[in-house]
C-alpha cells in the first residue's frame, strides 16, 4: 500500500506570495492533519480534516487554510507569505477522525520564503 | 510556553551502547504519549506509545519508561545502532473532547558511532 505523498517536495517563494501544498492520504484513510515543523517550534497542529470538513484547527493565523475534497485528498493553502512561514509542512493521514496512535506521515514539503 | 520539554537536544552514543531521551509535560489530562522517530528526508513515525496506567512498555530495544507522579516519560534504546540514528520526538495527546490533537517535544538529535 502506497504511503502518503506530498507534492511538491520543495518549494520557494517570496514574502507576500501565496502558496498551496498537496497531500495525498494512503489509500482507505479519510481523515488527513497538517503540521508545521521548525528547528525552534517543533511540530505544531494547523488543522485536521475528515470527510471534507475541518474538524480541528491549531492556533495559527487565518492566512493558513486547507480544505479536503471527496477523494480525502487534502490541500493546504499559505496566503501573503511572511519571512517566519519557511518551514516543513508536514501532512498525516489516518482511517478515522482522531486517530493519533494510527496516524502516518508523508515525507512533507520544504517551504523557503526568500 | 512549551507543555512537553524534551532534553537532551542532541546525542552522540557509542554503537552498543544506551541512549536516553527525557520528557516532561504539565497538562495532567493527556492521556498518551508516543515516541516518533524521523530519518532526514522523511515524515516522523510512530516508533512505540504509552498510556499513563502502565509504567514501562517495551518493544524490542526500545523501552518508554513513564512516571505519572513526576509527570515524565522517557525512551531508553538498548544496545544502539548506527541505524538508530535520527531525531526523536516525545509527544502528548491533548483530548479535549472530539478535538484530540499532539503536543510535541522539540525533538532529539540521535547519532549513534560506528
Amino acid at each position: 500500500k502506497a504511503g502518503v505523498t506530498q507534492t511538491p517536495r520543495y518549494l520557494i517563494k517570496t514574502r507576500g506570495q501565496q502558496v498551496t501544498l498537496s497531500c495525498s492520504p494512503i489509500s482507505g484513510h479519510r481523515s488527513v492533519s497538517w503540521y508545521q515543523q521548525t528547528p525552534g517550534q517543533g511540530l505544531q497542529f494547523l488543522f485536521e480534516y475528515f470527510s471534507e470538513t475541518q474538524r480541528n484547527k491549531g492556533n495559527f493565523p487565518g492566512r493558513f487554510s486547507g480544505r479536503q475534497f471527496s477523494n480525502s485528498r487534502s490541500e493546504m493553502n499559505v496566503s501573503t507569505l511572511e519571512l517566519g512561514d519557511s518551514a516543513l509542512y508536514l501532512c498525516a493521514s489516518s482511517p478515522r477522525a482522531g486517530e493519533i496512535n494510527e496516524q502516518f506521515f508523508g515525507p512533507g514539503t520544504r517551504l523557503t520564503v526568500l | 510556553q512549551q507543555q512537553v520539554k524534551q532534553s537532551p537536544q542532541s546525542l552522540i552514543v557509542q554503537k552498543g551502547g544506551i541512549s536516553i531521551i527525557n520528557c516532561a509535560y504539565e497538562n495532567t489530562a493527556f492521556d498518551y504519549f508516543p515516541w516518533y522517530q524521523q530519518f532526514p528526508g522523511k515524515g516522523p513515525a510512530l516508533l512505540i506509545a504509552i498510556r499513563p496506567d502502565v509504567s514501562e512498555k517495551k518493544e524490542g530495544r526500545f523501552t518508554i519508561s513513564f512516571n505519572k507522579s513526576a509527570k515524565q516519560f522517557s525512551l531508553h534504546i538498548m544496545d544502539s545502532q548506527p541505524g538508530d540514528s535520527a531525531t526523536y520526538f516525545c509527544a502528548a495527546n491533548q483530548d479535549a473532547g472530539n478535538n484530540r490533537k499532539l503536543i510535541w517535544g522539540l525533538g532529539t538529535s540521535l547519532a549513534v558511532n560506528p
